[in-house]
């Protein structure tokens, strides 16, 4: 079964801020996506990677498969972007997605 | 399109009773996938269906729980019967076609029982 580890739990930041999530998985995988949970509870999809980075508006998405990592990137935070962030791979060793814990992000204004 | 369509949005219901959670998936789209989230476990995924037929049940909790998708445009979620643990709540999400395509995520279900 593949351990997905997101860092850090909880973020508080100060708009304006440059925010980095980190996710890091144990087994090989074919694709990771990164989720935005807003506190209302609706559920968004950000991106999905197999490779590379994929870059949408202020929000950036790397992975290294290699290292078995990724990151979310959020340029010029606003308080808007106050979430819960939630990681979660495909395959390694399991069928269907494998979700992180979630980082939750407050940025104040 | 009018996205990923769930309903009811909220369901109280006592032990014991019978619960149907609804889906109505994003015309096109292939795959469609069941969630239950709480705050124990975080996101789970329950059931997937391809091209309506059930891929893989391996994260349906129990045989209480059972999931149908009659046709392209519909799916449902039952419980029978229910129980407090299984408060909760349920998105279903679809995507083009599996994991590897982006997921269109519903509003969810959010389901107590008492």
């Amino acid at each position: 079964k593949n351990e997905v580890e997101q860092s850090p739990q909880n973020l508080t930041a100060q708009e304006g801020e440059f925010i980095t999530i980190n996710c890091s998985y144990s087994v090989g995988i074919s694709a990771l996506h990164w989720l935005q949970q807003h506190p209302g509870g609706g559920i968004v999809s950000l991106f999905m990677l197999s490779s590379g980075k994929k870059k949408h508006g202020r929000l950036i998405a790397t992975i290294n498969i290699q290292e078995k990592h990724s990151s979310l990137h959020i340029t010029a935070s606003h308080p808007r972007d106050s979430a819960v962030y939630i990681c979660a791979v495909v395959g390694g060793g399991a069928d269907g997605l494998t979700f992180g814990k979630g980082t939750h992000l407050i940025i104040q204004p | 399109d009018a996205g990923v369509i769930q309903s009811p949005r909220h369901e109280v219901t006592e032990m014991g009773q019978e619960v149907t959670l609804r889906c109505k998936p994003i015309s096109g789209h292939n795959s469609l996938f069941w969630y239950r989230q709480t705050m124990m476990r975080g996101l789970e995924l329950l059931i997937y269906f391809n091209n309506n037929v059930p891929i893989d049940d391996s994260g349906m909790p129990e045989d209480r729980f059972s999931a149908k998708m009659p046709n392209a445009s519909f799916s449902t979620l039952k419980i029978q019967p229910s129980e407090p643990r299984d408060s909760a709540v349920y998105f279903c999400a679809s995507s083009l076609a599996g994991f590897t395509y982006e997921q269109y995520f519903g509003p969810g279900t959010r389901l107590t029982v008492t």
